[in-house]
């Protein structure tokens, strides 16, 4: 069964300061996502990762994909205030019958502190 | 161009009731995905309709529906409704098969489900 794991679950940083959340997937996957959910909102897509090696910038964030380790990470460089929010991963994987499902990750919330 | 509507966006309702969730994908998407979001079980996909097909679906019971009308906007029902399906739950709209490379999914806003 397709599990997927995010860490750390909370993340307070300062302002400048540089992190990294992690994804750990359990089965074979060819997609990885991040997304981002302020409070009370919906879900922001930002990464789609589909290949091993695969890597995706936007602005302070950077995404990575291996998928020999079964692993992504979300790089947060210099953050600002306005990153806080909470982020997740979700992968794609292979559910019966050849179908597709969609499983999240735990969600890693994010507080940056001026 | 406009974003994925959902309707409504509050609902209270009370147990054993059934309710009927609508979302309108953005123009030209063909794939409509359902999940629910709730403080203890994070985010589960529900199931996701392609060209009126249900493509994939996820662990929920069967008291969980939906359906895609040609125009390609989906209707999720919940029937005989528990204390447990309070949540929100959100829609998700993509342009093309999941063949596509990009497959970006675009949420509405959500519709916040209060079961009493």
């Amino acid at each position: 069964e397709l599990k997927v794991e995010q860490n750390p679950l909370f993340l307070s940083m300062q302002e400048g300061k540089n992190y990294t959340i992690y994804c750990n997937y359990s089965t074979t996957s060819d997609r990885l996502y991040w997304y981002r959910q302020d409070p009370g909102k919906s879900l922001e897509s930002l990464f789609v990762l589909l290949s091993n090696g695969a890597v995706k910038q936007e602005g302070r964030l950077m995404a990575s994909l291996d998928t020999k380790a079964r692993l992504s990470t979300l790089h947060i460089t210099a953050a600002v205030h306005d990153l806080s929010a909470t982020y997740f991963c979700a992968v794609e994987g292979a559910a019966t019958s050849g179908t597709y499902k969609y499983i999240f990750g735990t969600g890693t919330r994010l507080k940056v502190l001026a | 161009k406009a974003g994925v509507t959902q309707t409504p966006r509050y609902l209270i309702k009370t147990r054993g009731q059934q309710v009927t969730l609508s979302c309108s994908p953005i123009s030209g998407h063909r794939s409509v995905s359902w999940y629910q979001q709730t403080p203890g079980q994070g985010l589960q996909f529900l199931f996701e309709y392609f060209s009126e097909t249900q493509r994939n679906k996820g662990n929920f019971p069967g008291r969980f529906s939906g359906r895609q009308f040609s125009n390609s906007r989906s209707e999720m029902n919940v029937s005989t409704l528990e204390l447990g399906d309070s949540a929100l739950y959100l829609c998700a709209s993509s342009s093309t098969d999941r063949g596509d490379a990009k497959n970006i999914q675009y949420f509405g806003a959500g519709t916040r489900l209060s079961v009493l």
